[in-house]
């Protein structure tokens, strides 16, 4: 199976400052129809999770334009430009390219 | 609205059985490859298994401690996914969420306790 390692596994953040995780596949993510089916995931305490990112860098509908995925190959980054206080929660990635499909560990957001 | 609505879950012993469900509403069911994902208490999240739509072959692929235990099935004219599962763990304690193929749309999740 791929592996997904992300880091850092906790980021404690000042509401206002910037936010970055990183996500590392075992294996390249390109799919042989070119796309590359990496998804971000967020979890805020006793939800669901809530997909933000698709194919490495599409915002889903309703996702604020904080957010942003960057990304190709094995490397990605989530990146949040100006923590708010509603960003607090647990961050994954998921590789939907090779089957099974696999998430990281999960990265806690805490907002300091 | 898309939605997706789990239920079925419960106290099992182990070596018991369950099956969950998933109904779904505001999307064409039919057309969507849909996916159990699993997490154990306090634990990250782990895909159980996919099912693609009857024009791709109706088909279902199974995450490996699951293989031939586990079971996904749908039934389109009732717009509902099944996932049967059968001798039943203490591992496969989870709460067990159902999501849309590419993972966009999640249900908020039916409680499995497997526990003598």
């Amino acid at each position: 199976d791929v592996v997904m390692t992300q880091s850092p596994l906790s980021l404690p953040v000042t509401l206002g400052q910037p936010a970055s995780i990183s996500c590392r596949s075992s294996q390249s993510l390109v799919y042989s129809d070119g796309n590359t089916y990496l998804n971000w995931f967020q979890q805020r305490p006793g939800q669901s999770p809530r997909r933000l990112i698709s194919k490495a860098s599409n915002r889903d509908s309703g996702v604020p334009d904080r957010f942003s995925g960057s990304g190709s190959g094995t490397d990605f980054t989530l990146k949040i430009s100006r923590v708010e206080a509603e960003d607090a929660g647990v961050y994954y990635c998921m590789q939907g390219t090779h089957w099974p499909g696999t998430f990281g560990q999960g990265t806690k957001v805490e907002i300091k | 609205e898309v939605q997706l609505v789990e239920s079925g879950g419960g106290l099992v012993k182990p070596g018991g059985c369950l099956r969950l469900s998933c109904a779904a509403s505001g999307f064409t069911f039919s057309d969507a490859w849909m996916s159990w994902v699993r997490q154990a208490p306090g634990k990250g999240l782990e895909w159980v298994g996919r099912i693609k739509t009857k024009a791709d072959g109706g088909t279902a692929d199974y995450a490996a401690p699951v293989e031939g235990r586990f079971t996904i099935s749908r039934d389109d004219s009732d717009n509902t996914l099944y996932l049967h599962m059968n001798s039943l763990k203490t591992e496969d304690t989870a709460v067990y969420y159902c999501a849309t193929g590419l993972m966009g749309v999640w249900g908020k999740g039916s409680t499995v306790t497997v526990s003598s």
